[in-house]
């Protein structure tokens, strides 16, 4: 069974902290996603990344994925209680060559 | 405005019930899905359609019965569910298979 372990699982900081949120798997994927899903709402998609060692930034958000195609982290730089919300990624690859969601990353941050 | 529109947002329904979710996308993508997602749970597939055929069914129980009608419309029929069925629904629309989702708002289930 292919799984995609996220860590940490929740995360409390203070405004103008930095952060990394971590995506690891020992399954290759061809590509990886990453959302961010708000309370009361669904996923939104941040950013997709294919290629090993693929560095993606969006705005403070900085998103690599590994030379190996095995894990992927998401960097947020001076975060903002705007940020807060759920980080999940989600894999292609493997086996069976279908999207598999990790088990996220709760961030909270605090003003 | 996502795109994907979820009805109802919230519903409480006991266990004997029937009732229906719905889901609509207006981004002309090919393929629907249904997920459960449960507290402290990855998200869950439950159905997928591509171009209005079931193409994918993840050992989801015969209580939830998933009917597209068109390639805009999904829904998911509801019966005689558990308690533990309790979770938010949602509803997502890709291009095709694999290409990254774009989700409804859910619909938040519970179930006495």
């Amino acid at each position: 069974t292919q799984l995609l372990e996220q860590s940490p699982q929740f995360l409390s900081i203070q405004e103008g902290e930095n952060l990394t949120v971590y995506c690891n798997s020992s399954s290759v994927f061809s590509s990886l996603q990453w959302y961010r899903q708000e309370p009361g709402e669904g996923p939104v998609l941040l950013v997709t990344v294919v290629t090993g060692g693929e560095v993606k930034k969006l705005k403070r958000l900085t998103f690599q994925f590994g030379d190996a195609r095995k894990d992927s982290s998401l960097h947020i730089t001076a975060a903002q209680p705007g940020d807060t919300g759920l980080y999940l990624c989600a894999g292609v690859g493997g086996a069976t060559n279908k999207l598999i969601f990790g088990t996220g990353t709760l961030l909270a941050v605090q003003p | 405005e996502t795109g994907v529109t979820q009805t109802p947002r919230h519903l409480v329904m006991g266990m004997t019930n029937k009732k229906s979710l719905k889901c609509e996308q207006h981004l002309g993508h090919n393929a629907m899905y249904w997920y459960k997602q449960s507290a402290k749970k990855p998200l869950e597939l439950m159905f997928v359609y591509s171009l209005e055929e079931r193409v994918e069914n993840n050992s989801v129980p015969s209580r939830f019965s998933p009917e597209c009608p068109n390639s805009s419309h999904l829904f998911l029929h509801l019966h005689t569910l558990q308690p533990e069925d309790s979770a938010l629904y949602l509803c997502a629309s890709s291009q095709d298979r694999n290409s990254p989702l774009h989700f409804g708002n859910g619909t938040r289930l519970t179930v006495t």
